[in-house]
């Protein structure tokens, strides 16, 4: 069983608010990220990170910001939250080989964390 | 075109029926193949990776076919606990990028008394 938590895993929010989403896992795994789903929709990668002070922005342009100061937490940020954010944010860890320039290996399994979903109103 | 592409359904079966759910692929550099789980407001969760022609967990067979660029997922003998979505990932390499990670949008399984 993965070690991957989230909080809050629900929060609604009035537009303009600045919010931080915790993400936190026990493996020791360098590389995380963050990815945005809609229901129904694929997930889209949004953020990495290979390792402490590594951040890189995914495949999805997103007004969010991320930090990796420790190895085991990997928080994301909207400064100003508007209702175009609203939207499930899944959290994941990979113990995959890092390959530089890429935000996976070959063979890279993903550790998902439950989830926040974001309300903005 | 999508890279990823499956049956959203919902494919409803009676308990002990087998299910079967397909997932084609665009991209003929596609390395590695996975299916993962979801149930309803939960996280994905890696059910399995398929790597050469297929391979077999108990009840769950998945199947690879690289000439025809698609993936199978069998379940056999439904049980009312494998209601969920079923997410199809491909891993791409690229030569200016990388590895990507394609996901599909998912089939819906619902298995009924």
């Amino acid at each position: 069983e993965a070690d991957i938590y989230q909080t809050p895993r629900y929060l609604v929010i009035g537009t303009g608010k600045k919010i931080t989403l915790e993400c936190s896992q026990t493996m020791g795994h360098d590389k995380m990220y963050w990815y945005q789903q809609d229901p129904g929709m694929e997930l889209h990668l949004i953020h990495y990170s290979y390792g402490v002070n590594s951040t890189e922005k995914g495949d999805l342009s997103s007004e969010s910001t991320v930090s990796r100061i420790r190895t085991e937490h990997f928080p994301l940020t909207l400064e100003s939250a508007r209702p175009s954010h609203t939207s499930q944010y899944l959290c994941a860890s990979s113990d995959g080989s890092e390959q530089r320039g890429s935000p996976y290996s070959s063979t890279d399994t993903q550790y998902f964390g439950p989830g926040t979903r974001l309300t903005v109103l | 075109r999508k890279e990823v592409e499956q049956d959203p359904g919902p494919f409803n079966v009676p308990e002990g029926a087998t299910v079967a759910f397909n997932c084609t692929y665009s991209n003929s550099a596609s390395q590695s193949f996975f299916w993962y789980r979801q149930d309803c407001r939960k996280e994905p969760k890696l059910l399995m990776s398929v790597y050469s022609s297929g391979n077999e967990d108990g009840r769950f067979t998945a199947q690879l076919n690289r000439a025809s660029q698609y993936i199978s997922l069998l379940i056999r003998d439904s049980k009312l606990s494998d209601s969920a979505t079923y997410l199809c990932v491909v891993n791409v390499w690229d030569s200016n990028s990388g590895y990507a990670l394609n996901f599909g949008k998912g089939t819906s399984l619902l298995v009924t008394p």
